[in-house]
């Protein structure tokens, strides 16, 4: 069964204060992992897709990197507009549709 | 932009009621989805669907059906609203997957908050 652990479940942090989001996954035949935000009431919003482990993605102040067994989400001097909730989702093959399984989210505090 | 539009926002109802919750999408995807949204718990996918009048079951199916009978509309629904059912409910829909589209990201819409009393 696929599975996927983000920790930690919250993250405060001072504005400017960079740290890391941790997503351990295990899946048969990874298809893809994606990183969403969610803001508080509304769905979760696409950020990126990692394929291959050494894979790197960029975006402002996030950056994603992707191992075998696992993805960070880097974030570099953050500002409060980056609070959110961040989701992991991992994908494996099945029919045409593509069955994605999340984790749990890590729900990101950035204080000015 | 993909555009995911869920009906309604908030929705309130009693036990043993039929609940109809719609989901319209405006990008000609193939795949749609519906997950429930809880607070420990993560996403949940529900149903799924790949085509006109095809569904899946999810992972936790037990309580709804879904309906689709067009392409851009997918209809989740309880068909006996219980106390644990009440939950976020998100729609999602995702292109289908060919070399142009591969694994390409689900949009979502931005939810139906539904409490069941």
């Amino acid at each position: 069964e696929d599975q996927v652990t983000q920790s930690p479940e919250a993250l405060r942090l001072q504005e400017g204060e960079s740290s890391s989001l941790n997503c351990s996954y295990t899946v048969s035949g990874l298809r893809g992992l994606f990183w969403y935000r969610q803001d508080p009431g509304k769905g979760p919003e696409f950020l990126f897709t990692l394929y291959s482990a050494g894979e790197e993605k960029e975006k402002e102040r996030l950056k994603a990197t992707l191992t075998k067994k696992e993805s960070f989400l880097h974030i570099t001097a953050p500002k409060p507009e980056d609070s959110a909730t961040y989701l992991c989702a991992v994908q494996a093959p099945h029919t045409n549709a593509g069955k994605s399984t999340f984790g749990d989210g890590t729900t990101l505090t950035v204080k000015p | 932009d993909v555009k995911v539009t869920q009906s309604s926002r908030y929705l309130v109802k009693r036990t043993g009621e039929k609940v109809f919750l719609e989901c319209v999408q405006d990008m000609d995807h193939e795949n749609m989805f519906w997950y429930r949204q809880d607070p420990g718990l993560g996403l949940r996918l529900i149903y799924f669907s790949y085509d006109v009048k095809m569904k899946e079951k999810g992972d936790i199916p037990e309580g709804y059906s879904v309906s689709r009978e067009k392409k851009e509309r997918f209809s989740l629904i309880l068909e006996s609203a219980s106390t644990n059912q009440t939950s976020m409910y998100l729609c999602a829909s995702r292109p289908l997957r060919t070399e142009s589209s591969y694994n390409s990201p689900l949009h979502f819409g931005n939810g139906t908050r539904l409490t069941v009393t």
